[in-house]
């Protein structure tokens, strides 16, 4: 079934820890994008692709970094500098970047500090 | 900048009754508008999208739409509200051209009570 899988479901990080949350879709779309949820802020765009080898900051991307080496994968880094990360994490993508159709989600990775 | 708000964090309807989810956006340019539904710990769903033409949009699950420029709101409803449909729901704008992602509102739980 074509889909966007995350992992892992849930992720314990120690303080001064990177950590690396997965996210790969075989939907052959191009764009990718990172949202993170906080309760009652709803979601907050960190990072998007919109093809390989390029991706472009979001709404809050400090202490955050991507890479998009190959098209069905954007592998989101929480790096120490983030000093709150605990937060439910999605994966998204879309078949095009111009309009943003439709977006096809993961289920979510949450993420929570030690 | 655009912006989206959903006023109503919390909302409680008898399964049975009709629902309204309010919408209102901040957008320079003609909007293109999503309503999205999350169950918890899920990923999002894509309920309906407007683009351009017809103002009143129908989605899934029996919910619908209505764009109102001069409100700048873009409202979900559904006529007969069943316990399934207890969830999160999230209003969202694309943030541009440029930019070729979704901004979201703060999002609305909703309660069916039997």
């Amino acid at each position: 079934d074509g889909g966007i899988t995350q992992s892992p479901k849930y992720l314990f990080r120690k303080e001064g820890q990177n950590v690396t949350l997965s996210c790969e879709q075989n939907l052959n779309h191009d764009a990718m994008y990172w949202y993170r949820q906080d309760p009652g802020q709803g979601l907050r765009l960190i990072y998007y692709s919109q093809i390989v080898n390029d991706f472009q900051k979001g709404d809050i991307a400090e202490g955050y970094s991507v890479s998009r080496e190959k098209k069905e994968s954007f592998p989101l880094t929480v790096t120490s500098a983030q000093k709150n990360p605990t937060a439910f994490y999605l994966c998204a993508s879309s078949d095009t970047a111009a309009t943003n159709e439709k977006l096809f989600f993961g289920s979510g990775t949450q993420l929570s500090v030690l | 900048a655009q912006s989206v708000t959903q006023p109503d964090i919390h909302i409680t309807v008898s399964e049975g009754a009709s629902l309204e989810l309010r919408c209102n956006y901040s957008y320079g340019a003609t909007p293109y508008l999503f309503w999205y539904v999350q169950s918890p710990g899920q990923g999002l769903q894509l309920l309906l999208k407007y683009f351009s033409g017809d103002t009143l949009v129908q989605g899934i699950k029996g919910f619908e739409a209505e764009f109102k420029r001069s409100q700048s709101s873009f409202n979900l409803r559904k006529p007969s509200v069943h316990w399934s449909d207890a969830a999160e729901y999230f209003c969202a704008v694309v943030a541009g051209i440029s930019r070729r992602a979704l901004t979201f509102g703060s999002g609305t739980r909703l309660q069916v009570q039997p």
